[in-house]
């Protein structure tokens, strides 16, 4: 069955960096894109941008631009990102999830990985 | 952006009811709407794409139905399980923006 794995809960210091990963199983990996998307109780759920596992061409939105940092290891089907110069309104939930590339299924996530919950705190 | 509003908030109805959730976006969509379910602690899974899609495993008492800028999801003969917040997603244009929410408990 389709599966995303999430690397763990992060603690960091304002202005470090942290890297999550999202393992994929179960499904052809590059036949899909990966994306990235934030959860926090304030603000919902907000879309960062996605990865072409295939090309590793990328999207952002604009407001994750310079924050977020896709790429992406075919060889382990593993998704990464790295987000920088961390503030406390980057405490939030991450998610990664599977996107369909084409329509109808374009932007439509139909897997998702079960969150890394990192916490931005001095 | 495109801006999606969802209403209600909250919900609260009986077991068996059936439930109806709105989602407005803020320019046409073209019927590029998705619905996910979130339960307690969980991850958001996927139920219906393009308005009114099922998506695989999902039981079929959950329906979209929409057009435009105007969506609605419909829960039939509601169950404890669907105790869940439930989000609208438009798919039709960059970046894919989500509704604020709705969260439904069982009276």
């Amino acid at each position: 069955q389709v599966q995303l794995q999430q690397s763990g809960a992060e603690l960091a210091k304002p202005g470090s960096s942290v890297k999550i990963s999202c393992k994929a199983s179960g499904y052809t990996f590059t036949s899909y894109d990966i994306s990235w998307i934030k959860q926090t109780t304030g603000q919902g759920l907000e879309y960062i941008g996605y990865i072409n596992t295939g090309s590793g061409g990328t999207y952002y939105n604009e407001k994750f631009k310079g924050k977020a940092t896709l790429t992406v290891d075919k060889s382990s089907s593993t998704a990464f990102m790295q987000l920088s110069s961390l503030t406390p309104e980057d405490t939030a939930v991450y998610y990664c999830a599977r996107t369909g590339t084409t329509l109808p299924h374009y932007y439509v996530m139909d897997a998702w990985g079960q969150g890394a919950s990192v916490t931005v705190s001095s | 952006d495109i801006q999606m509003t969802q209403s209600p908030a909250s919900l609260s109805a009986s077991l068996g009811e059936t439930v109806t959730i709105e989602c407005l976006a803020s320019e046409d969509i073209y019927s590029n709407l998705a619905w996910y379910q979130q339960k307690p602690g969980k991850s958001p899974q996927l139920l219906i794409y393009y308005a009114n899609s099922l998506n695989d495993g999902v039981p079929s008492r959950f329906s979209g139905s929409g057009s435009g800028t105007q969506y609605s999801l419909k829960i039939n003969s509601l169950q404890s399980e669907d105790v869940s917040i439930y989000f609208c997603q438009q798919n039709y244009d960059s970046p894919p923006t989500f509704g604020s929410g709705t969260k439904l408990e069982i009276k």
